[in-house]
This record gives structure tokens, sequence and C-alpha cells, in this order.
């Protein structure tokens, strides 16, 4: 079955500095992709970052870059240089057959001053 | 802004009854995925609808159903609603070519309250 888990429920850091959140997934699949959203408290899904399985380049989008170990099967978002409105949930998605999209329980982010 | 909006914001039912919430998908997409977040949780996909087709369903009973309209909007109902419906529904539009696609854009979500 399908999985993606991320183990932190929560992380703390200070602006300026650098976080990685972690990332796991589970499918049998060799055709996939992962993608990383942000969630503010407002409730909208904002796209950050994707990943596709056959992709040699680790994916970057500005302050944010992913971690991509296949063999780990682990995808990890390390975003640079954390601003105060970074403060968020950020949730890992896993590609399912280019339907669904597997959602882990998320980490929650907070960056102080 | 993704261009995915939502209708309405929010929503109060009773058990029991029926609920159907609204999308319009971003210009260009022609396919809407539906999902639902219980408070502290990620969100659960339900169904996809791909050029007005149900493309794929989540494991969500008959009760939840769907619609895709010609201009690709979309169309969330649910019967008989239940204490534990109540969550925020999130739609998300895409373009998919031959059944594959990439990034999926969010709306801003129906939070929805069942008592």
């Amino acid at each position: 079955a399908q999985k993606i888990t991320q183990t932190q429920p929560g992380m703390f850091v200070q602006e300026k500095e650098a976080v990685t959140l972690d990332c796991t997934y589970d499918t049998s699949d060799q055709s996939y992709g992962l993608f990383w959203y942000k969630q503010p408290s407002s409730g909208e899904m904002i796209f950050l970052i994707y990943q596709g399985s056959y992709d040699e380049q680790n994916a970057t989008e500005g302050r944010y870059s992913l971690n991509f170990q296949k063999a780990r099967k682990s995808a990890n978002l390390v975003i640079s240089a954390s601003q105060l409105g970074d403060s968020a949930m950020y949730f890992c998605a896993l590609d399912q057959a280019g339907t669904a999209l597997i959602f882990g329980k998320g980490t929650t982010l907070s960056v102080s001053s | 802004e993704t261009g995915v909006t939502q209708s309405p914001t929010h929503l109060i039912k009773t058990r029991g009854q029926q609920v159907t919430l609204r999308c319009s998908s971003q210009s260009g997409h022609n396919t809407v995925s539906w999902y639902q977040q219980a408070l502290g949780q990620g969100p659960q996909f339900i169904f996809q609808y791909y050029r007005e087709e149900e493309n794929g369903r989540g494991n969500f009973p008959p009760r939840f159903s769907g619609l895709q309209f010609p201009n690709y909007s979309s169309e969330l109902n649910v019967n008989a609603l239940e204490l534990d419906d109540s969550a925020l529904y999130l739609c998300a539009s895409s373009f998919s070519g031959s059944g594959t696609q990439v990034e999926q854009y969010f709306g801003p979500g129906t939070r929805l309250t069942v008592t």
C-alpha cells in the first residue's frame, strides 16, 4: 500500500536558519511523483515543490529544495533562510497513478524572531 | 492565489441532511479532485473527475457523490450527513494530458460542520 510518513509533529526554528522537514514514502510503482504543500492557518494548500521519480537532479524552487534519496525512499524538504511567514503546516504527498495524492499527517513549522 | 474557487466558505448542517459543495477549477484545467481534511490530519482523497467522468475514488461510501460540468467546474454532494463528516473539504484542479498529471492546485476549502 502506498503511504507517506512524516515523523516530526512540530519543528521550531529561528529566522534566517535552515530547516529540514522529513518525509519517507512507500510505493511499489516505478513512476511516481512527490509533492510538498504548505497550509497556513487560512486552510488553503499551497504547492511548493515537485520531484518526479525519474528526475536525476533534486528539485529546487527559490528557498525550497527537495533532498530526494530514492534508495532510502525519502524526500525531505529543506527551507533555507526561514522567514516568519514560513510558519505553517507542511505536507508531503505521493502521487498515486496520476490521480490521488496520498498525504502524510503533516509537520507544524514555527519560526521565531 | 491559484484561481480555484470554492463555495460556500463555511457551512453548518444537521445530521441526516444533504449538502452540496461547489468548485470552479483554474482556467485551462480539465481535472478536479476532492479531498476531506479532518482536524489535525492530512487531506484524504475522495474522488477525481476528468472530462466529466469519475477517474478514481478513495475509500468513501456511496453517499459521497460528485459531478463535473462541461466547463470543468465540479460539485461534491454528501447525503445523510454524519457527525464525522465535519471537516475541511478541499477541491484541487489540474491539467491532465493522457491520464497523467503533475501539480494539483487547491482552492481555499469549505469548512463543513455537522451538528
